[in-house]
């Protein structure tokens, strides 16, 4: 299995709502990360894990809250979000730190969020 | 600070034209990655090619190929005979591993758009 799975591939909720999107992938890796893209914008780097720790919050606001239960998953929670944070969220895996293909990322099919 | 810097923001050919996608990049960083990733409409990063700072070697994948010249910070992809199906967005991106994790910083993109 060499592929990251992300559900839902489409989320609408309102300001008040909570949600969760999720990330998943089976190829052993030990990293994953949460990026956001906008439209006709590059991705961002919001979070990193590393054996299943976060490493790197790239000053996200709190209304997003990351989770990695185990290796193989990822969430990320969302509550009380704005119009703004419409967007295509991409979860992507890598090998473990140390590593010669840690640098090689694997991307999900993204999520695509929009906040009424 | 890194940074990665796509000028063009369009190209349009038509099929079986070659394109050039062009990546010039800044880092302080000795050792480092770069990479090139496509997206289609349908959203998804898909992987192309990972090249280390110490391999200067130019590499040729098909219809694609990769000229990294380090002495200009530059890495430059090349469509041949371009088909319908290259029409995406293309992010070129640097890699810079910290001890915190490994953190892409991508390019602005450039969207080729093939004509039939």
């Amino acid at each position: 299995d060499t592929e990251v799975t992300q559900t839902p591939k489409h989320l609408v909720m309102g300001m008040t709502n909570k949600k969760s999107l999720k990330c998943e992938q089976h190829m052993g890796h030990r990293a994953m990360y949460w990026y956001k893209q906008k439209a006709k914008k590059p991705p961002e780097l919001m979070f990193v894990y590393s054996y299943e720790k976060l490493s790197i919050n790239e000053s996200v606001p709190s209304r997003f809250s990351p989770e990695c239960p185990n290796s193989s998953l990822l969430n990320l929670h969302l509550h009380a979000l704005q119009p703004e944070d419409s967007a295509l969220y991409l979860c992507a895996s890598s090998q473990a730190p140390g590593t010669e293909a840690y640098n090689e990322q694997f991307f999900g099919p993204g999520t695509r969020l929009t906040v009424l | 600070a890194q940074k990665v810097t796509q000028a063009q923001t369009e190209i349009s050919v038509v099929e079986k034209e070659d394109v050039t996608l062009d990546c010039v990049y800044e880092t302080r960083d000795t050792t480092y990655y770069l990479f090139w990733y496509k997206q289609p409409p349908s959203g998804e990063l898909v992987f192309l090619i990972r090249r280390n700072s110490f391999d200067e070697q130019n590499e040729i994948s098909g219809r694609y190929s990769w000229n990294f010249q380090k002495s200009t910070s530059s890495f430059n992809f090349t469509i041949t005979a371009s088909q319908v199906v290259d029409s995406a967005v293309y992010f070129c991106a640097l890699s810079e591993v910290e001890a915190a994790g490994n953190k892409l910083t991508f390019g602005g993109g450039t969207r080729v758009l093939v004509k039939p």
